[in-house]
């Protein structure tokens, strides 16, 4: 079945520093959703990507959708600490379901 | 406020018990759906419905049920047969459209002992 890999599963950073996480799935998406989840908080929808090569914008982040349709990337740029939680990517493929990441988790340091 | 509401937040059960967790939205979406999230891991769906008295399995539905009698409830059941019901569950909900996000709740964290 479908599935979807993310890419670390754990990162430290120090404040101001560039993060990103990437995701994969095993097969082609139709569209891809970025949550991030804060520390026992719940999954809030940041952004979703629909198109090939799609790349979008929000403030210091930066989503990326692959040619294929099979993988993509958030970059967050000169972190802050109210970056910190868990982000998580959701690929909606042949069968409409909705896949989650398996989820990065980000620590800054101030 | 429009919004999903599980209740309750925390519930502590003994081993053997079942329970129901509650699931309301009132943003008129026809899709709900039930995660549940184990410390440190992504989201695993356990059930989904896309219309009133009608639902399908996810990828982990054994030992759970739910029930979907009126668009805005859709409560889930942690029945003994779950061998491992401690963890983090979430209830979801979208509209049908196939571009369309997951609005989530606040979570029930349950703790079995």
């Amino acid at each position: 079945g479908q599935q979807v890999m993310q890419i670390p599963q754990y990162q430290h950073v120090q404040e101001g520093e560039d993060f990103t996480t990437y995701c994969n799935s095993s097969t082609t998406l139709s569209n891809i959703q970025w949550y991030k989840q804060r520390p026992g908080g719940h999954p809030v929808f940041l952004i979703q990507l629909v198109k090939s090569g799609e790349v979008k914008k929000q403030k210091r982040l930066t989503f990326q959708f692959g040619e294929a349709k099979k993988n993509s990337s958030l970059h967050i740029t000169a972190t802050q600490t109210t970056d910190v939680g868990t982000y998580f990517c959701a690929g909606r493929g042949a069968t409409n379901k909705l896949i989650f990441g398996t989820g990065t988790l980000l620590a800054v340091q101030p | 406020d429009g919004g999903i509401t599980q209740s309750p937040k925390y519930l502590f059960r003994k081993e053997g018990q079942n329970v129901t967790l509650s699931c309301e939205q009132n943003l008129n979406h026809d899709a709900m759906y039930w995660y549940r999230q184990d410390p440190g891991q992504g989201l695993r769906l356990i059930y989904y419905s896309q219309i009133v008295n009608d639902f399908q399995k996810g990828d982990i539905a054994e030992g759970y049920s739910v029930s979907r009698e009126k668009k805005e409830s859709f409560p889930l059941t942690v029945t003994s047969a779950q061998k491992n019901p401690t963890a983090f569950y979430l209830c979801a909900s979208s509209p049908l459209s196939s571009g369309n996000t997951i609005y989530f709740g606040e979570g029930s964290w349950l703790t079995v002992v």
